[in-house]
Parts: structure tokens; C-alpha cells; sequence
């Protein structure tokens, strides 16, 4: 089974707001509210930053915020700040009762 | 709040076997399903296999599935993943993960890291 299809790279400036996609198939993304997002320092363990698709667990600022349509998923970061300079990552139960991750979006601050 | 530690990684020929070892600590394992995730050097996450909480279900990538095998030991709050006939495509770190709902994996450990080559 192939990754999620994430954008390999995107950048913005401080103070700005960047939106990462991360799409798949009616198996997967489309399929389920079970859409999650991580973000991984190099070098660092992935930290959970969005879980069902709109949630942030407990200490994730509320400048990150999730979103889905059809089979398309999407984290936005608002107010971008230097320490949000990282990888990103989307996975997504499917229908095969596995777990499918994006491919990466290495997310730089101009 | 729950840990979890990795180990068993190291240097393997192709062909070769490795059992990875996740130690959990905190009260919550026994109700928890767990997962395998893996990390080429260089590369993005990669999913590999998942255990209910009494062990009686698991799954897993097409890429192991056969020679892989995931399983637990709750009275040792401990996690494994045996690994057979190992491929130099397999090298990667290691990381065990605890799932919250969905494919939410809110606590990671720190990573083994196995390296198969001749």
C-alpha cells in the first residue's frame, strides 16, 4: 500500500500560516474520522500534534488545527514561529485494519 | 504516565533473525494496543505492525507480514517484535508506540536502531 500523498516541502515566514495536504483514498482518509498528525525534530521522537482529524491533545498550541475533505486531509499552522521548523507527518487507519502514514512534509521558516 | 523503552537493536546479516524488546512503565499497558513504526535513515515513518491488548489480534504491512511477528507479555509490561529473514530494505530505527484511538499514537519510545547488512 502506498503513503499518503504529502507535499514534499513547504515554507513561510514568521507570524504566517502554511497548510500541509496530506491525501489518500476512500480506504483511508476518506474512509475515517482517524486522521492524525505528527511533527519530528531531526533527530527527535514524532510528537502527536493532531488526532481525529481537529483534535490536539493536551499541550499542543492551538495554532496548529486540522481539517478533512472527501480524501484529502490538512493541518494548518498559524502564526508560524521558528521552533515549528520540522517534519510533518499525517497517517490514517484503513480498511485493511493497518495504519498508513504520508510520506513527509519538511515544513522550513523563512 | 506510561514509557516505553526499546530495545535489541544492533548489526545483522541479510537472512538473519532479531527480536526487538519494548519495556512499558506506567499502569495503563495491559488495556492499551500497541504498535511498531519504523524509520529508514533519512526517510519518512513507515507503519509496521500492531497487538491488541489481550494479544489476541494483531496485523501487519504487506512489506513483513510472514516474517515479522508482533506479541506481548502483560504481566512483564513487555512488547516485542520477533524479526526473521531480515532484508537490508528492513534497516531502519526501530520505535514501539501506544495507541490512543484510530491511528493516534500519543507515546512513543525512543528508538532501536537495526542495521542488516553484510
Amino acid at each position: 500500500q502506498s503513503a499518503l500523498t504529502q507535499p514534499a516541502s513547504v515554507s513561510g515566514s514568521p507570524g504566517q500560516s502554511i497548510t500541509i495536504s496530506c491525501t489518500g483514498t476512500s480506504s483511508d482518509v476518506g474512509g475515517y474520522d482517524f486522521v492524525s498528525w505528527y511533527q519530528q525534530h531531526p533527530g527527535k521522537v514524532p510528537k502527536l500534534i493532531i488526532y481525529d482529524v481537529t483534535n490536539r491533545p493536551s499541550g499542543i498550541s492551538s495554532r496548529f488545527s486540522g481539517s478533512k475533505t472527501g480524501n484529502t486531509a490538512s493541518l494548518t499552522i498559524s502564526g508560524l514561529q521558528a521552533e515549528d521548523e520540522a517534519d510533518y507527518y499525517c497517517s490514517s487507519y484503513t480498511s485493511r485494519l493497518t495504519v498508513i502514514f504520508g510520506g513527509g512534509t519538511k515544513l522550513t521558516v523563512l | 504516565e506510561l514509557q516505553l523503552v526499546e530495545s535489541g537493536g544492533g548489526l545483522v546479516q541479510p537472512g538473519e533473525s532479531v527480536r526487538l524488546s519494548c519495556a512499558a512503565s506506567g499502569i495503563t499497558f495491559v488495556r492499551d494496543w500497541m504498535h511498531w513504526v519504523r524509520q529508514a535513515p533519512g526517510k519518512g515513518l513507515v507503519w509496521v505492525s500492531r497487538i491488541k491488548s489481550d494479544g489476541s489480534d494483531t496485523t501487519y504491512a504487506d512489506s513483513v507480514k510472514g516474517r515479522f511477528t508482533i506479541s506481548r507479555d502483560n504481566a512483564k509490561n513487555m512488547l516485542y517484535l520477533q524479526m526473521n529473514d531480515l532484508r537490508a530494505e528492513d534497516s531502519a530505527v526501530y520505535y514501539c508506540a501506544r495507541l490512543i484511538r484510530g491511528s493516534s499514537l500519543d507515546i512513543w519510545g525512543q528508538g532501536t536502531m537495526v542495521t542488516v547488512s553484510s
